[in-house]
């Protein structure tokens, strides 16, 4: 079965800081990989997906994400913070063929200092 | 256009009362999905639904659970006699064709149950 990692629960950045959240997948054959966020009593909100046309995937509000494979890591970054940033992020995957259900990490709540 | 709602937003249930939680996917969504979110944690598949077909139920944690989607629209996750540990989110996502491969599940805004 597909699986990721979210390394680290929380992640406090000063606002126009670097974000960094970090995902690993577990498969032998690269998956398909998605990136959420979830604001307070809100739904889960795409933000980008891997569907290996290229390894580098630009999302909504600035986010972007590389898959490495050899390092079978789908990070998500933005240059520089915004207040409006503050919520959770959910790593997620999916396998080949005709699999539907995603699978979710932990999640990380990112908080951003004035 | 509009997106994915569910309803209630927020459920109070005494514990052993039954619950029924619905989802209005965008309209012309081929696939349905319901997902359990447990507090602090990701979202957990429970079943999936193609039209009016479920095509599966395996996360469905007890035979307590029941969800349907009779015209091939909207959906009803139910659940008899409630118990503590069915506090959760349970969010409805929908996909425009049979929701894997490339195609973007669609998340609502949950339904937040707590059992007391």
């Amino acid at each position: 079965a597909q699986s990721v990692t979210q390394l680290g629960s929380h992640v406090s950045v000063s606002e126009g800081a670097l974000v960094l959240l970090r995902c690993n997948y577990s498969s032998s054959v690269p998956p398909y990989l998605f990136w959420y966020v979830q604001y307070p009593n809100q739904g889960l909100q795409l933000l980008l997906k891997y569907t290996s046309a290229a390894t580098l995937v630009k999302g909504i509000n600035g986010f972007e994400a590389e898959f490495k494979k050899s390092e079978t890591s789908f990070h998500l970054t933005k240059p520089s913070a915004h207040m409006s940033d503050a919520a959770e992020y959910f790593c997620a995957v999916r396998g080949l063929s005709n699999d539907y259900k995603l699978s979710f990490g932990a999640g990380t709540t990112v908080t951003v200092r004035a | 256009g509009a997106g994915v709602s569910q309803s209630p937003r927020y459920k109070v249930a005494k514990r052993g009362q039954d619950v029924a939680l619905r989802c209005d996917p965008i309209s012309g969504h081929v696939s349905l999905f319901w997902y359990q979110q447990a507090l602090g944690q990701g979202p957990e598949f429970l079943t999936y639904f193609q039209n009016e077909a479920q095509l599966d139920k395996s996360g469905l944690p007890s035979d307590r659970f029941f969800a349907e989607r009779p015209e091939g629209s909207v959906s009803t996750l139910k659940i008899q006699r409630t118990q503590q540990e069915d506090s959760a989110v349970y969010l409805c996502a929908s996909s425009p064709r049979q929701g894997w491969g490339t195609d973007t599940q669609y998340f609502g805004p949950g339904t937040r149950l707590t059992v007391l």
